[in-house]
């Protein structure tokens, strides 16, 4: 069964400083990748997501991702930190041709001033 | 923008009653979704549901549950029988299409506490 890890339930990182998320699936066939976050009291909101083509895919508030497949995963980064982006971050992987999503554990991002 | 909303967003309830969970998708999405997470655990997919009827569900989506549209607009979970261990965040989700790279956008979530 398709099963999604996330290295870290905790980064901390300062303000400016790159952020690295880290995902990796299981299946050997890619299927399709998003990052989605969770501010305090809200919904999941869609970051980006990988279907096919390019490799390297943008999202909102100047986050992106690259899939990568020989090593099954999908690792979120943005270059610079900015203390709003202090969320809770969820990679999610839908098989092709199933409906459900499959969750990561979540990565709780700190920013430092 | 269209979002998905969900009441209430929180409800406490003694073991064995039963709970309905409220969910208004986005308005032309076909595909709805319940998943829940247990404080400190991975969000999990509990059921999704087509044309009035399931189309997919998990294990843990077993006779206590069912769903329901019950008019143009809602979109219901119920527990018939609630065990302390249904404590968790409920979220809904809608989408306009089933598979392939269609988004699902999700609610804020409704805290359920079962006492």
């Amino acid at each position: 069964a398709q099963s999604v890890t996330q290295l870290g339930s905790h980064v901390s990182v300062s303000e400016g400083a790159l952020v690295l998320l880290r995902c990796n699936y299981s299946s050997s066939v890619p299927p399709y990748l998003f990052w989605y976050v969770q501010y305090p009291n809200q919904g999941l909101q869609l970051l980006l997501k990988y279907t096919t083509g390019a490799t390297l895919v943008k999202g909102i508030n100047g986050f992106e991702a690259e899939f990568k497949k020989s090593e099954t995963s999908f690792h979120l980064t943005k270059p610079s930190a900015h203390m709003s982006d202090a969320a809770e971050y969820f990679c999610a992987v839908r098989n092709r041709g199933a409906q459900k999503l499959v969750f990561g554990q979540g990565t709780r991002l700190t920013i430092n001033p | 923008e269209p979002e998905v909303t969900q009441t209430p967003s929180h409800q406490v309830t003694q073991m064995g009653q039963e709970v309905i969970l409220r969910c208004v998708p986005i308005s032309n999405h076909l595909y709805f979704y319940w998943y829940r997470q247990i404080l400190g655990q991975k969000v999990e997919f509990l059921v999704s549901f087509y044309n009035n009827e399931i189309s997919e569900k998990s294990e843990i989506f077993d006779d206590q549950f069912s769903v329901e549209r019950p008019d143009g607009s809602n979109f219901t979970l119920k527990i018939r029988s609630t065990k302390l261990e249904d404590s968790a965040m409920y979220f809904c989700a809608s989408s306009e299409a089933g598979v392939g790279e269609e988004t699902q956008y999700f609610g804020p979530g409704t805290r359920l506490l079962v006492l």
